[in-house]
């Protein structure tokens, strides 16, 4: 299995800063064929669904705000929230989706400082 | 939109067998995509158990897979889920979602149900 960890595993920001999340995979999830990062993003809020944010390590999903970005490449990847909302507060996951079975991080807690 | 909605027991006894069934709104289970199990204990983190196509194709988490079963049924435009032999272990929210892309098993899912809370216990 492909084991995903994120780091840190909570982070507190001032509203209007900088959030950084960091995915480390076991084994790269490039897929040298099609050049894509079989890597996903999640938002979670308590007591909802997990909301995938950003596909293919980079792409972003329709209506996700673009304080959002993904980035990285092979096993080291980043999730950055470019000036935090009181909304972003939330546990945020990275997912593989480049092998079976697909594995998610151990999630990583934003609150606002 | 696509609209998923989990249905079962709340409450399973050890030893017994979960079942959930997740019913899809909105657009036709037969079209392409692969439809996906996944869990989350209370306060844990995600699982991902299972994903199943419209064909039969299916997709189990080996730590899972001698107890779990995935099934469709198109003519009710449902998924279901088959957990036997459940300890406590196997309390958890369990989600049903959509893959992202067509076709393919190898995508993040991309739309998910609201989840239910399934407790084993005697």
């Amino acid at each position: 299995d492909i084991v995903m960890t994120q780091s840190p595993d909570s982070l507190a920001v001032s509203l209007g800063e900088r959030a950084t999340i960091n995915c480390k995979s076991s084994q790269s999830v490039l897929y040298s064929s099609n050049n894509k990062n079989y890597l996903a993003w999640y938002q979670q809020k308590p007591g909802q669904p997990p909301k995938l944010l950003i596909s293919w390590a980079s792409t972003r999903e329709s209506g996700v705000p673009d304080r959002f970005s993904g980035s990285g490449s092979g096993t080291d990847f980043t999730l950055t929230i470019s000036s935090l909302q009181a909304e972003d507060a939330a546990v945020y996951y990275c997912q593989q989706c480049y092998s079976t079975p697909q594995t998610f991080g151990q999630g990583t807690k934003v609150e606002i400082k | 939109q696509v609209q998923l909605q989990e249905s079962g027991p709340g409450l399973v006894k050890p030893s017994e067998t979960l079942s959930l069934t997740c019913a899809v709104s909105d657009y036709s289970i037969s079209s392409g995509y692969y439809w996906g199990w996944i869990r989350q204990p209370p306060g844990k983190g995600l699982e991902w158990i299972g994903s199943i196509y419209h064909s039969g194709n299916t997709y189990s988490n080996p730590s899972l897979k001698s107890r779990v079963t995935i099934s469709v049924d198109m003519s009710k435009n449902q998924f279901s889920l088959k957990l036997s032999s459940v300890t406590a272990a196997d309390t958890a929210v369990y989600y049903c979602a959509r893959h992202l892309a067509v076709g393919s098993f190898y995508s993040p899912m991309e739309c998910w149900g609201q989840g239910t809370l399934v407790t084993v216990s005697s």
